[in-house]
């Protein structure tokens, strides 16, 4: 089974500042895709950036970029010129065409950004 | 367009009484996902349905049972709630995955609070 870990249960960065949040998984398969998430207090689950595990190239979206290592199954978040409303729980997923469509999520990461 | 709509939002309740979670889809999707949100657990898939008439258990099954009652709805029942079951609930939706931005649409969670 798939598993997602994440080690880091709080983070905290200074407004403006970077901040990399991690995420390790453990997969046997080779095409899969991963996902970063993010939850603010109003609970939504709001999806951040994806990344397509046959893509070399790290994905992008504005101020959120990935670091994507297959061979090391790692997978962080780097969320540059970080923002107030950056502050929520990011949660790292996995998803793979073998498990029925299911995601597996890691434990989150509480951000906090400091004005 | 409402995606992923759950009621109620907010529900308290004592042990030992039974309560329905209701979500409804709008997308027509086929596969729904009840999962539950604990402090440092990430979410845990509770039962899911890969098709209208079809459910499956999650990781976290004991103590809930679902209803697929079409392929819009898709219900979550605690037939005797316990305070280890007071959690965050969400629902979630997905076609099978083919190029749409995320595998999953979720709704908004209902807190569920067991004294």
């Amino acid at each position: 089974a798939q598993t997602v870990t994440q080690s880091q249960p709080e983070m905290s960065v200074q407004e403006a500042e970077t901040v990399t949040l991690s995420c390790t998984y453990d997969t046997s398969e080779s095409d899969y895709y991963l996902f970063w998430y993010k939850q603010p207090p109003s609970r939504q689950m709001i999806l951040v950036i994806r990344q397509e595990a046959y893509k070399q190239q790290n994905a992008t979206e504005n101020r959120f970029s990935v670091n994507f290592q297959k061979a090391a199954k790692s997978f962080s978040l780097k969320i540059s010129d970080s923002q107030l409303g950056d502050a929520a729980m990011y949660f790292c997923a996995y998803w793979s065409g073998n498990s029925g469509d299911k995601l597996t999520f890691g434990t989150g990461t509480r951000l906090a950004v400091r004005p | 367009n409402a995606g992923v709509t759950q009621t109620p939002k907010f529900q308290v309740l004592k042990t030992g009484q039974s309560m329905t979670l209701q979500c409804a889809q709008d997308m027509n999707h086929n596969s729904m996902y009840w999962y539950r949100q604990d402090p440092g657990m990430g979410l845990r898939l509770i039962y899911y349905s890969a098709s209208e008439g079809t459910t499956d258990k999650g990781e976290v099954p004991n103590g809930y049972n679902v209803s697929r009652l079409n392929k819009r709805e898709f219900s979550l029942r605690l037939e005797s709630a316990a305070p280890s079951q007071t959690s965050v609930y969400f629902c979630a939706s997905s076609a099978p995955w083919g190029g749409e931005r995320q595998p999953q649409h979720f709704g908004d969670g209902t807190r569920l609070s067991i004294l």
